[in-house]
């Protein structure tokens, strides 16, 4: 089955710098790319999703990059702010009717001060 | 507005203990998920279902069981608790390509 790799599992970034988190997906035919923000004791909030067809999303203070070549999925945060001091997590489906989500294993990003 | 609900937000049981943890979704999404989250191993599915009376078997399922009884409702059941099971607890509800939402999870603590 699908297998997601997540890096790093831990960033420190300093204020207004931008920081990247990658993953790594296993399956070919992944249709559906997502990913997700998770503050400290709350639920998972969608940042964007992704579809196969768009190799480029923008969003309020990130970028998200897709290479399908590379089976490689990537969330740049372009200038980290307080408000970014999360858990980010990445995660993939097929397109097919019966698809679940298979979701990396999380970054932890702690945004300090310059 | 679009909403999942976990019930009971939180839970402790002892090791052998029956465990139900139920979800509620007024989407009218046909997707339903269970899913467990751990340190280092992000989150993990357990059991999902297309409908009423569907189950599919998920990632990680030993020791789970699940019923969806409805489309609104899914259940997830744990009829011997293991310390292991000490996790939390997210459900989600899902339609064909779009992103899943998720419930406000469910802390189980097994002693």
């Amino acid at each position: 089955g699908e297998q997601v790799e997540q890096r790093p599992p831990h960033l420190s970034v300093r204020e207004g710098d931008s920081a990247v988190i990658t993953c790594t997906y296993t399956d070919p035919n992944s249709y559906y790319f997502f990913w997700y923000k998770q503050e400290p004791g709350a639920s998972l909030q969608l940042l964007m999703k992704v579809f196969s067809s768009t190799e480029i999303n923008e969003g309020q203070g990130f970028t998200v990059l897709l290479n399908k070549k590379d089976k490689r999925l990537s969330l740049n945060l372009t200038a980290a702010h307080p408000g970014d001091s999360a858990a980010y997590f990445c995660a993939v489906s097929g397109a097919g009717f019966a698809s679940a989500l298979t979701f990396g294993s999380g970054t932890k990003v702690i945004p300090c001060l310059p | 507005e679009a909403a999942v609900t976990q019930s009971p937000r939180n839970k402790v049981t002892v090791t052998g203990g029956n465990v139900t943890l139920s979800c509620r979704q007024t989407n009218s999404h046909n997707y339903m998920y269970w899913y467990r989250q751990d340190t280092g191993h992000g989150l993990r599915l357990i059991h999902y279902s297309y409908g009423a009376g569907n189950l599919q078997i998920g990632d990680v399922p030993d020791g789970y069981k699940a019923t969806r009884t409805t489309q609104e409702d899914f259940f997830l059941l744990l009829e011997l608790a293991s310390p292991s099971q000490t996790s939390l607890y997210f459900c989600a509800s899902r339609d064909r390509g779009q992103a899943p939402l998720f419930g406000e999870g469910t802390r189980l603590s097994v002693l």
